[in-house]
């Protein structure tokens, strides 16, 4: 079973649709990670959260240190929403190292 | 642009031949990872790199030899693969291998035929 799993695994919403993507993970963690990649493989980073919630723009994370879980929601959604989004949680490796352990991700598909 | 910079974007290459992957970033980052994407598979650590010294290796066959000259490149050496090593590898960096944010490259798209 993999450390980090999200859901759905895929998602197709129709273009303004308000969207959430959920992550859970069963390790501690310092930090989670929320990224977007498009088809062309690039990977961007949307947020870094460690507690609360955090915006920018029509993206909004959060995270449950408690529960282990964190949505990434997004707002009046658009075609160019059409990606990959991948959640990662940073653990600690060994020593004073980190690691990233990441999700399969979820295919989300806007339709306009 | 995330200042990460891949070459070469694709990669076709025979199972007897040696190629390397090549990245670099300007942004004064000093940890700098590889990662390989499979298809149908969450991104993998391959590598870590604090300050050009390695400081994971998450058990990656010897045919892939990485190798960090200074802290702005790092490349990817690879020689006698299998087709299963066919994979998005992508490469990363961040300013300290601790809480900080990673930026990604474009990834190299590689098919061993």
């Amino acid at each position: 079973k993999n450390e980090v799993e999200q859901s759905p695994q895929n998602l197709t919403a129709q273009e303004g649709e308000f969207i959430t993507i959920n992550c859970s993970y069963s390790v501690g963690i310092s930090a989670l990670h929320w990224l977007q990649q498009h088809p062309g493989g690039g990977i961007v980073s949307l947020f870094m959260l460690s507690s609360g919630k955090k915006k920018h723009g029509r993206l909004i994370a959060t995270i449950n240190i408690q529960e282990k879980h964190s949505s990434l929601h997004i707002t009046a959604s658009h075609p160019r929403d059409s990606a990959v989004y991948i959640c990662a949680v940073r653990v600690v490796s060994g020593g004073s190292n980190y690691k990233l352990t990441f999700g399969k991700g979820t295919l989300l598909t806007v339709n306009p | 642009e995330t200042g990460v910079t891949q070459t070469p974007r694709h990669l076709v290459m025979g199972m007897t031949n040696k190629k390397s992957l090549k990245c670099e970033q300007h942004l004064g980052h000093n940890a700098m990872y590889w990662y390989k994407q499979s298809a149908k598979k969450p991104l993998e650590l391959m590598f870590v790199y604090n300050f050009k010294e390695q400081t994971e290796n998450n058990s990656v066959p010897s045919r892939f030899s990485p190798e960090c000259p200074n802290s702005s490149h790092l490349f990817l050496h690879l020689h006698t693969l299998q087709p299963e090593d066919s994979a998005l590898y992508l490469c990363a960096s961040s300013l300290l291998d601790g809480d900080t944010e990673a930026f990604f490259g474009q990834g190299t798209r590689l098919t061993v035929v």
